[in-house]
């Protein structure tokens, strides 16, 4: 199975700071990622796919990058309603794996 | 609007079967695969296995191959995940969620909660 190994586990960040949470994969996942939101209580939302795809209706401050076996996920200027927990998903091969999590809190 | 209906929580005894719906809306079913991922309190995310609705065709994860078993019903564009011989272990929120294109997870039901006690 591939590990997806992402950091950190939980951070605060200031209103307006930019915000970048890391996925690493034990091997080549090949722009295969996507990153969800978990807001507390509620269902993960689709955030980007394919490394760097936006989904409809995220807020640009949201950005994908990477390749090979480092990723990352940007928020650039931080806002209250992104208090959430993220995960990365890599979706090259079965069985499909998510990172642990970071935990985004509002300083 | 796309809208996946999740039925509602378990509780469950141990050694016994549970058998979760999705039902879907606002999408052609067959046009998409559903997938399940697990969630333990408080913790990550585990995907369980996914379902082509078009010809049953299913790939799971081999830590759940004889755990769950997915299932669809053409006819109600529902997808079903039957879980058995539950221990205290398989007590977690059973998400279904339909997969783009690009093998995103863009819909998500609201959870399944279910708890297996005696």
């Amino acid at each position: 199975d591939i590990q997806m190994t992402q950091s950190p586990a939980s951070l605060a960040a200031s209103v307006g700071e930019t915000v970048t949470i890391t996925c690493r994969a034990s091997d080549n996942i090949y722009y295969s990622l996507a990153w969800y939101q978990q807001k507390q209580g509620k269902s993960p939302q689709l955030l980007i796919y394919n490394t760097n795809s936006l989904e409809d209706g995220v807020p640009s401050r949201f950005s994908g990058s990477g390749s090979g076996t480092q990723y990352s996920m940007k928020i650039n200027s931080m806002q209250p309603e992104d208090t959430a927990t993220y995960f990365c998903q890599q979706a090259y091969d079965v069985p499909w794996t998510f990172g642990g999590g970071t935990k985004l809190e509002i300083k | 609007e796309v809208q996946l209906q999740q039925s509602g929580p378990e509780l469950v005894k141990p050694g016994a079967s549970v058998k979760i719906s999705c039902k879907t809306s606002g999408y052609t079913f067959t046009e998409f695969t559903m997938h399940w991922v697990k969630q333990s309190h408080g913790k990550s995310l585990e995907w369980i296995g996914g379902i082509n609705p078009n010809n049953g065709g299913t790939s799971y994860n081999q830590k759940f191959k004889g755990k769950a078993t997915l299932t669809v019903d053409k006819s109600s564009s529902t997808a079903y995940m039957e879980l058995r011989s539950l221990t205290s272990e398989d007590s977690a929120v059973y998400y279904c969620a339909r997969v783009n294109w690009a093998y995103g997870m863009d819909y998500w039901g609201q959870g399944t909660s279910v708890t297996v006690s005696s």
